[in-house]
């Protein structure tokens, strides 16, 4: 069974600090990655997308996949109460639907 | 101006009911998707039309049944609903060879009593 784990926390950090969320999948075909934002009540937004080995930043989110283990990161530098959500990985399995598999999400509290 | 949009936001309705949840999206997308995010925060895909056509049906009861009039619009219609209906059900869309990049509307909030 295709799946997208990840640890449903909650996480806390202070502010400014590195938050890392992790996830791990278990289709070896899978080909992309993505990290949604959900904030309480409203709907998921795509913050970050990956598609090869390594690391892709973009402003204070950084993305890293290793597809040998299976799995993607998201850091968060320089945390703010604004970052105050729940994340989600999202996985295009292998196969022609192309379709979201996501993950339970990880609740992240940033305090002040 | 709302990418994607859904009526209605908030529903709550009695076991034995049927409703419908419509959405809409004027983005240009050619994909359309219906989503169920339970209590647990857990979002999983229901229905994906492409262009009017069903392209992806999970395991759904029978009693969910999506309607795409046209690639714009996309409809959910729930015979008979349940007490574990109840969840926020998610309408999204992607453009054009860029399924992976989903837009999603603001959520249908359904209380099944």
């Amino acid at each position: 069974q295709k799946e997208v784990e990840q640890n449903s926390g909650p996480l806390s950090v202070p502010e400014g600090a590195i938050a890392s969320l992790n996830c791990t999948y278990s289709d070896r075909g899978s080909q992309s990655f993505f990290w949604y934002r959900q904030y309480s009540g409203k709907s998921p937004e795509l913050i970050m997308f990956i598609y090869s080995n390594g690391d892709k930043e973009d402003g204070r989110f950084t993305a890293q996949l290793n597809k040998a283990s299976q799995y993607v990161s998201l850091l968060i530098r320089d945390s703010q109460p604004s970052d105050s959500a729940t994340y989600l990985c999202a996985v295009i399995s292998s196969g022609s639907a192309r379709q979201l598999t996501f993950g339970s999400g990880t609740q992240l509290t940033v305090l002040p | 101006d709302t990418a994607v949009s859904q009526t209605p936001k908030y529903l709550v309705t009695q076991m034995g009911n049927d409703k419908s949840i419509k959405c809409e999206q004027n983005l240009g997308h050619d994909t359309m998707y219906w989503y169920k995010q339970d209590s647990k925060k857990f979002l999983k895909i229901m229905f994906s039309y492409n262009n009017k056509e069903l392209i992806i049906n999970e395991t759904v009861p029978n009693r969910f049944s999506p309607k795409s009039p046209d690639k714009a619009h996309l409809n959910l219609h729930i015979n008979s609903l349940e007490l574990g209906d109840s969840a926020v059900y998610f309408c999204a869309s992607s453009p054009p060879g860029a399924r992976e990049t989903q837009y999603f509307g603001p959520g249908t909030r359904l209380l099944v009593l």
